[in-house]
């Protein structure tokens, strides 16, 4: 029973245009949620978090957006480059326990 | 180099073995924590330590276990190995015992059980 859904194993977009990235999640404990990055040999990297109390946050080309009712957070990454291109983990947190989804690995094309 | 260190970064091990992998945290953090990935799978989360105690398991088997050290290192024991044990095994350390500003991961151990 997966917790944290990323429904969307691959995503290919073209540089410069807008990368959305989807993450659902069914437990309504969840608290706060983070996106990571992971290029290949190497471990996710921390990208962006967000709180429940919230439901916006920026961080230059990344924005993540919240909606709690829908149980459903995105990424945004605007304008997207050939460096972005990699796995993207959503995760969401209740206390201690991180849940971490499957990942989206996105393709941004030149 | 994220300051989160895991030695071995390759493992190849046949089945029924035993082996420790080990994770050196940033520096100042005294939260590590172990996470499991498989194959097109999510990384699943195995055990958290906080300063030499256990704060909180996760999908964790009985063949495996941890411990965490008064320098801080942590070690991920996996016994009895199987098959389907193969899988990339990350470290991450963080400075709080909750959820703060993300976790810092270390490159991983891949093991490969024959």
């Amino acid at each position: 029973d997966q917790q944290v859904k990323q429904n969307s194993p691959s995503l290919s977009v073209q540089e410069g245009r807008i990368s959305i990235l989807n993450c659902d999640y069914t437990n309504s404990m969840f608290d706060y949620f983070l996106w990571y990055k992971k290029y290949p040999a190497e471990g996710p990297t921390f990208l962006i978090s967000i709180s429940s109390i919230k439901d916006k946050n920026e961080d230059g080309r990344f924005t993540v957006f919240l909606n709690k009712s829908a149980k459903h957070l995105s990424l945004h990454i605007v304008p997207s480059q050939p460096g972005d291109s990699a796995v993207y983990f959503c995760a969401a947190s209740e206390g201690q326990n991180f849940v971490f989804g499957p990942g989206t690995r996105l393709s941004v094309l030149p | 180099d994220s300051g989160v260190t895991q030695t071995p970064k390759h493992l190849i091990t046949a089945t029924g073995q035993r082996v420790t992998l080990r994770c050196s945290p940033r520096s100042g953090d005294l939260s590590v924590y172990w996470y499991q990935q498989s194959l097109d799978q999510g990384l699943q989360f195995l055990i958290q330590y906080y300063n030499g105690e256990e704060r909180a398991k996760g999908n964790i088997l009985e063949r495996f276990s941890a411990q965490q050290f008064p320098d801080l290192h942590s070690e991920l024991n996996l016994s009895s190995l199987e098959l389907g044990d193969s899988a990339l095994y990350f470290c991450a350390s963080s400075a709080y015992s909750g959820p703060g500003d993300g976790y810092t991961f270390g490159s991983g151990t891949r093991l490969t059980v024959v």
